[in-house]
């Protein structure tokens, strides 16, 4: 068991330009999350998705950023139109079903120049 | 509204001492209540989590923690503490009737345990 995959682990982008982030969940969990943290908020909720359906988005800034999860072995968290406030670690996490032991990833630091 | 306070920033004790890290929340419901550490450099790690039953816990890495109904608390304590042990926790909580897994986080405890 590889635990949760995220990649890039670093990414760096221009202010306006768009960033993909990639999670790969442990196999069989059925619920995938997305954090975001920085240290002027801290850990931030973003979206969650349970078999694969979007369940809850009410973390996710409304206008630049979306998630998908195409299949039950990734899911997708993109940004369009970077902007500096934009800069956190991105942190991924699967469960077997919603109120349990949460599996994070090691995240992705973007960093938008 | 929920809402997860971890009033000290940073806690540093030595080796052998005992620690016990504070967590306060606000829901108005039954919560479920967890625990995690994030050690320099990794991401956040599980180690413990109370639902329903037995308000005293244990987790992982000899930790456990005391939930509180009367104070609102889930505090975390061990005993004694490692250097290893230095690390930020982190305090969260999820709305018991949502069952979704979707936290509420505290800002962080920084503890460091001195050799």
């Amino acid at each position: 068991n590889a635990g949760v995959i995220q990649t890039p682990r670093h990414k760096v982008t221009g202010k306006g330009q768009e960033a993909t982030l990639w999670c790969e969940p442990i196999s069989g969990h059925s619920a995938v999350f997305w954090y975001r943290q920085t240290i002027v908020q801290g850990l931030e909720f973003l979206t969650y998705f349970r078999n694969q359906a979007p369940i809850d988005d009410s973390g996710m800034p409304k206008e630049r950023f979306s998630a998908q999860m195409p299949n039950q072995s990734h899911s997708t968290l993109k940004i369009q139109s970077t902007q500096p406030q934009d800069s956190a670690v991105y942190l991924c996490a699967s469960s077997l079903r919603g109120a349990e032991t949460l599996y994070f990833g090691s995240g992705t630091r973007l960093t938008v120049l | 509204a929920q809402s997860v306070d971890q009033p000290d920033a940073h806690v540093t004790l030595s080796e052998g001492a005992s620690l016990e890290l504070r967590c306060s929340y606000s829901y108005s419901a039954a919560p479920y209540l967890f625990w995690y550490v994030q050690y320099p450099g990794q991401s956040l790690q599980f180690l413990l989590k109370y639902i329903t039953g037995d308000t005293v816990v244990k987790g992982t890495k000899g930790f456990e923690a005391e939930f509180r109904k009367s104070n609102s608390s889930f505090n975390l304590k061990k005993s004694p503490a490692h250097w290893s042990d230095s690390a930020k926790y982190f305090c969260a909580l999820e709305g018991g009737n949502t069952n979704t897994g979707k936290l509420t986080f505290g800002d962080g405890t920084v503890l460091t345990v001195k050799p």
